[in-house]
């Protein structure tokens, strides 16, 4: 069975403190994806990697960056937390190729900041 | 711009009755079609999809239509059940491109 495992459920931070979402997938996806969902909003794509040390912004990319060391792992950086980060994040990986392949998601984080 | 769309933020079904739900898209490019579901506190797991070439596919209760010509899919679910009480996500891609999500439907299945 695919696994990408996130490295908490739950999190609450302070406003303005440097957060980190870690992610890991144990199926050697070379495509790996940070999403956010809110209420009404559906999952909105933050930022995506192809391959380890690339990196893409997606459609909401202010105030995260991220980091691809290691072809397994994909973590999201908030800088600086603001309230308005206050969401659900989920990780997601893929196969890369023209292949018609879907994206396997972790459990998902829901990150409070306060 | 929406890419996708799901215009029906909730849906009610009696159990033992058909779940429609649908989505439309507006890019012709887009090849391969999705539907996940998604319980609360949990990450969306994939539950069926169609490549562009077919214009339906079938899994066990689970029937997505595509029709290109429209650009709209539906999800048949027959019969609904109670645990497939969740959110429902329509989701698109073309090539090696990440996917791009609808706002998703909420199914609630009344027993």
């Amino acid at each position: 069975d695919v696994k990408v495992t996130q490295s908490s459920r739950y999190l609450v931070k302070r406003t303005g403190e440097k957060v980190f979402l870690e992610c890991v997938q144990d199926m050697d996806h070379e495509n790996m994806f940070w999403y956010r969902q809110d209420p009404g909003l559906g999952l909105r794509l933050i930022y995506f990697s192809y391959d380890v040390k690339m990196k893409e912004k997606g459609d909401i990319p202010e105030g995260y960056s991220v980091s691809r060391e290691k072809k397994e792992r994909f973590s999201l950086i908030l800088e600086s937390a603001s309230t308005n980060q206050t969401s659900m994040y989920l990780c997601a990986s893929s196969f890369i190729g023209n292949l018609n392949t879907e994206a396997f998601f972790g459990q998902g984080t829901r990150l409070t900041v306060v | 711009d929406q890419q996708v769309k799901q215009n029906s933020p909730s849906l009610s079904v009696q159990e033992g009755r058909i779940s429609i739900l649908n989505c439309d898209y507006t890019n012709s490019m887009f090849d391969y079609f999705l539907w996940y579901k998604k319980y609360p506190a949990e990450g969306p797991t994939f539950l069926i999809s169609i490549s562009s070439i077919k214009d339906k596919n079938e899994d066990g209760r689970f029937t997505v239509f595509l029709n290109k010509s429209a650009k709209h899919l539906s999800l048949h679910i027959v019969p609904s059940q109670p645990g497939d009480s969740a959110v429902y996500f329509c989701a698109t891609h073309s090539g090696n491109t990440p996917l791009v999500f609808g706002k998703g439907t909420r199914l609630s299945v009344i027993a």
